[in-house]
This record gives C-alpha cells, structure tokens and sequence, in this order.
C-alpha cells in the first residue's frame, strides 16, 4: 500500500453518462498527477497539480474532461458524456518536494463503457 | 517514434535465470529514470530509480547510459514471484514545468518452475 487511495475502484456505466473519481494522495505530498492506462499500454499522462494548481493538460485530455484539487489535498477527475473510448484504468500518483521525482501510485480506477 | 520504447516480450524464462531487460528514450533533456513494476490489472510500482553511476539493489542491477539513451534492468537468480510487467520509465525535463513520467509499453515477464 503506497498510501495513495482512489474511488471508486470499479465504476461501469453506460455511454453519454458522466463520471467522477476522486484521489486522495500521501498526506504531506504536493504534486498530483492522474495517468490513464489501456490493455496493453504503459500509463499515458493526463494531467498535473502543485498544490491546488493545475499546471499542465496533455492533449489527451478533451474538453469533456476535468479535474481539481480545490484545496491542494484530494483531486477529482470528470468525464463528461463519456464514450467507449474512454474504458480504461484512471490512475492517480503523488509526489513529494523531496521524492527525487518519484511518484507513488494509487490502485486506480477502472472505468468500462458499455 | 516512442519517446521510450522496450521489447515489448514476453520472456518466458526458468527459476535462477538472469534476465535483462533493455529500453531506449528519445528525448536528451530527461532527467530521471526509472523501473517499475507492474502485476496484472494492478498499479505500477516502484521498483528502483536508475542513477547515472548505476545501482543495484539485491537481485536487481539498473544502469543508465546518458550518451546513449539507453537504461537496462538485470534481474539475477529470478523468481516466480518476479512475473510481471516490468516499464521503462523516463521523466522530469530540464526547464519543463512538471516531472510527469513517460511510460514505455512494458516488457511482460514469466518465471516458469
């Protein structure tokens, strides 16, 4: 257990629906990142937050996704009218001041499109 | 061409076999590197950082050829418990504004008895 945590850890719904998930990473970690894994790839970046600010997007992420972290601590991720290119593992990592850039990740989330 | 590209696998190889896995970046300005570690349908995991000066850490031995752009895992006197999916990991650009990490796509071990 790293003390990353993500929810849910499973989530199926139907296309057209939106959905959230939520991160909460190590306590005392400033940097966030989320990650998104499909069969067969290695994780691809998503996006990534010092603190409350979110300071870099890939272009991987559409206007029908969006992500926070109000208050520097947890995070949420939204798909907005998700499609079935969407189904993947939505993975969440956390990173210290002092972490030598090493990130710590969550259990993910595993979203499936139907 | 990948920004970080490894032998996708698998290696099928016996218990106290030594098996090294190779992997390759495209871009000169990364500044630091990685293996992690990766079981089915779980989170990566990190199994070791890679330094310049090489390190080594039990069974596992990791270098990183700079000049190069070439980093590589050793795994001595494996396991079955080694079987998994092991990724090349690269990230943290000088003068970018994040450490996000680039993955490679994995190279999936099997340990058989």
């Amino acid at each position: 257990d790293t003390g990353v945590s993500q929810d849910p850890r499973h989530k199926i719904t139907k296309r057209g629906q939106n959905v959230t998930f939520r991160c909460d990473p190590i306590s005392e970690h400033n940097r966030l990142y989320w990650y998104r894994q499909t069969l067969g790839q290695g994780p691809e970046f998503l996006t990534y937050f010092q603190n409350e600010a979110q300071l870099e997007k890939s272009r991987l992420l559409s206007d029908r996704f969006s992500a926070e972290r109000p208050k520097g601590s947890f995070s949420t991720l939204e798909i907005q009218r998700t499609e079935q290119g969407d189904s993947a593992m939505y993975l969440c990592a956390s990173e210290g001041v002092s972490s030598y850039n090493e990130q710590f990740f969550g259990p993910g989330t595993r979203l499936t499109v139907l | 061409r990948k920004e970080v590209e490894q032998d996708p696998g698998p290696f099928n190889v016996p218990e106290g076999a030594t098996v090294a896995f190779n992997c390759t970046y495209s871009n000169s300005a990364s500044q630091s590197f990685f293996w992690y570690r990766q079981d089915c349908r779980k989170e990566p995991k990190l199994l070791m950082s890679v330094y310049s000066s090489g390190n080594e850490d039990g069974r596992f031995t990791a270098q990183l050829n700079r000049a190069s752009q070439y980093i590589s895992l050793l795994i001595r006197d494996s396991k079955l418990s080694d079987s998994a999916t092991y990724l090349c990991v690269v990230g943290g650009v000088y003068g970018g504004a994040t450490n996000k990490l680039i993955f490679g796509t994995g190279t999936l071990l099997a340990v058989q008895p």
